[in-house]
């Protein structure tokens, strides 16, 4: 079972609202990530680290931002939540040793819903 | 999608049968995973192979790779109900990010 927790689970948020989608590991992984996946489709990379106060943006534009100052904390904001920004927001975070990547661990994913 | 392809999209067996999914990428690669997704959650581990590897297997996966086709198939033998999910390959190539597949979304019926 992957120590990766996400909260909240589901929100439903109204136009303009800033919000924060929290991710935690426990497992003492350098890197993590934001995906951003809608119903039965691809995973989309909006962001990631390679460790503290390392950020960088992925291959999908997105108005969100992240902060990493824990190893164990990756909380992504959206300054002003959009109806297109409904989605499913899942976090991840893997652990590598010099060229070798590992699997990525999966939290349960957030699925927000703005209104 | 920009780095990686499945095909079927989506595939219906009966319980027992073998279940084939493929992927295929546009670039080189260090190594290849595949992952399920059962609905609405996150995604879970399966297999990963490696660029210099050309077969493995774990349990009742068998996964290929064919870097010269830039391809990779994932079978499912004696697939269960419980097997009912999507399933992704995703690509690592140099850097610290992972390209997802389009996904298979499989159903297997009992």
């Amino acid at each position: 079972e992957a120590d990766i927790y996400q909260t909240p689970r589901y929100l439903v948020i109204g136009t303009g609202k800033k919000i924060t989608l929290e991710c935690s590991q426990t497992m003492g992984h350098d890197k993590m990530y934001w995906y951003q996946q809608d119903p039965g489709m691809e995973l989309h990379l909006i962001h990631y680290s390679y460790g503290v106060n390392s950020t960088e943006k992925g291959d999908l534009s997105s108005e969100s931002t992240v902060s990493r100052i824990r190893t164990e904390h990756f909380p992504l904001t959206l300054e002003s939540a959009r109806p297109s920004h409904t989605s499913q927001y899942l976090c991840a975070s893997s652990d590598w040793q010099g060229d070798t990547s590992y699997e990525q661990y999966f939290g349960p994913g957030t699925r927000l819903t703005v209104t | 999608s920009q780095q990686g392809e499945e095909d079927p999209q989506a595939l219906s067996i009966q319980e027992g049968e073998n279940a084939t999914m493929n992927c295929s990428y546009k670039t080189s690669i260090n190594n290849l995973q595949w992952y399920r997704q059962n609905s609405g959650r996150g995604l879970v581990h399966l297999i990963l192979i490696r660029s210099n590897e050309r077969e493995k297997h774990s349990g009742r996966l068998r996964v290929t790779l064919d870097t010269s086709k830039k391809s990779s198939s994932l079978l499912i033998t004696a697939s269960r109900a419980a097997d009912t999910a999507s399933y992704f390959c995703a690509m690592m190539s140099g850097t610290y990010k992972y390209i997802f597949g389009t996904g298979t979304r499989l159903k297997v019926l009992a």
